[in-house]
């Protein structure tokens, strides 16, 4: 069965500093699908990024990129230029790639963005 | 686009009482899922439905039943509600493309359920 574990409960950062967040999973596939998601207070689930394990290369959107090292199965995100909208609980996410589409969640990470 | 509807957004029950929680997704997606989310757990699978007609326990099944009545919609019973399913309930659904460009999963705004 899949995992998907975040050690960091908290995180704070200055605006505009960078930080990093930590995921690590656990699976015996090959390929499948990484995710990660943002909730702020308003309870919506708003997609951040997405990582196919087949493809190497980072992906980035804007201020967001991860770290994929699959070898080590880890996929941290990174935040650049941090603003107060990006004070949220961030979660990461499993999807593997067969037809049972199952997606499994970290326990997230509340980070907390101060002038 | 109104995506993924969940309803009710509030409900209240009191222990024993029974309720079903409604979704439906207007993408046309194959697979649909029913999550709850407690403080410091994060999202817990509770069931999922990879396509219709079919549905797969998931980490927390215990306590519930699923339907998938058709391929819009996946409904979640609580036949028997406890105190312990007080949570906050969401429902989702997902469609893998080619790649993982628009392969997401897309929420509803979710349920908050209290069980006194």
């Amino acid at each position: 069965a899949q995992t998907v574990t975040q050690s960091q409960p908290e995180m704070s950062v200055q605006e505009a500093e960078t930080v990093t967040l930590s995921c690590t999973y656990d699976t015996s596939e090959s390929n499948y699908y990484l995710f990660w998601y943002k909730q702020p207070p308003s309870r919506q689930m708003i997609l951040v990024i997405r990582q196919e394990a087949y493809k190497q290369q980072n992906a980035t959107e804007n201020r967001f990129s991860v770290n994929f090292q699959k070898a080590a199965k880890s996929f941290s995100l990174k935040i650049s230029d941090s603003q107060l909208g990006d004070t949220a609980m961030y979660f990461c996410a499993f999807m593997n790639t067969g037809t049972a589409s199952k997606l499994t969640f970290g326990t997230g990470t509340r980070l907390q963005v101060t002038l | 686009n109104a995506g993924v509807t969940q309803t009710p957004k509030f409900q209240v029950l009191k222990t024993g009482q029974s309720m079903t929680l409604q979704c439906a997704q207007d993408m046309n997606h194959n697979s649909m899922y029913w999550y709850r989310q407690d403080p410091g757990m994060g999202l817990r699978l509770i069931y999922y439905s990879a396509s219709e007609g079919t549905t797969d326990k998931g980490e927390v099944p215990n306590g519930y039943n699923v339907s998938r009545l058709n391929k819009r919609e996946f409904s979640l019973r609580l036949e028997s509600a406890a105190p312990s399913q007080t949570s906050v309930y969401f429902c989702a659904s997902s469609e893998k493309r080619q790649g993982v460009l628009g392969t997401e999963a897309f929420f509803g705004q979710g349920t908050r359920l209290t069980v006194v």
